[in-house]
């Protein structure tokens, strides 16, 4: 049974870095790839990127500038950086694998707030 | 990249047959057949219930299927259930290889 876990800090400040790990039990992150998604409060979902092991990524054209992900293939996880962030970035953010065009299996989600 | 337009929220009775609509564009909805919805139930993790349009995953119930005409997707969901009542979220591929999701649309089994 694949599972996806997300964690990282739950409070970042404005201007600085949100960082999140997602750690893959049940399957090798060499087998597919593997994106990243939020929800703000009271708000719908919000594509933000893939990455496939090799290092071939993609990004929201309105996050681009301030995200990069990674692929530790040693420790079976991904993750996230985003920079720079505000009161705007506040939101549940969710892993999941991509099955062809499709997120088939995802984390439970993660609440990261932008405060000071 | 816009988000695709989905209704706020549907309600429907026990037994009966809801729809949900998705609209979005000829570069994302009408250009691919690569529009998935999924389930979300408050505490748990988003679920796939529909891939490529109308395709089931394996352990979804057959009351749930989808279709696709121009740039607007369908979700229904016959003989309504209580455990059904959830938020759904269409998303489709896009020109732009990327992924857009729509507002998403709460539904409730009165």
């Amino acid at each position: 049974q694949v599972q996806l876990q997300e964690s990282g800090p739950g409070l970042v400040k404005p201007s600085e870095t949100l960082s999140l790990t997602c750690t893959v039990s049940g399957d090798s992150v060499t087998t597919y790839y593997w994106s990243w998604i939020r929800q703000p409060p009271g708000k719908g979902l919000e594509w933000i990127g893939y990455i496939y092991y090799s290092g071939s990524t993609n990004y929201n054209p309105s996050l681009k500038s301030r995200v990069t992900t990674s692929v530790d293939t040693s420790k079976n996880q991904f993750s996230l950086i985003l920079h720079s962030v505000t009161a705007a970035d506040t939101a549940v953010y969710y892993c999941a694998r991509m099955d062809e065009q499709a997120f088939d299996i995802w984390g439970q989600g993660t609440l990261v707030t932008v405060s000071s | 990249q816009s988000a695709l337009t989905q209704p706020a929220s549907v309600s429907g009775s026990p037994g009966q047959s809801i729809t949900i609509s998705c609209t979005g564009t000829s570069s994302d909805v009408g250009g691919y057949n690569f529009v998935a919805w999924y389930q979300h139930q408050p505490g748990k993790a988003p679920k796939l219930t529909i891939y490529d349009v109308s395709h089931r995953p394996s352990g979804v119930s057959n009351r749930f299927s989808g279709s696709k005409s121009g740039n607007t997707a369908s979700l229904t969901i016959s003989g309504l259930q209580a455990e059904d009542e959830a938020d759904y979220y269409c998303g489709s591929y896009t020109s732009s290889r990327t992924w857009v999701f729509g507002g998403g649309t709460k539904l409730t089994v009165l």
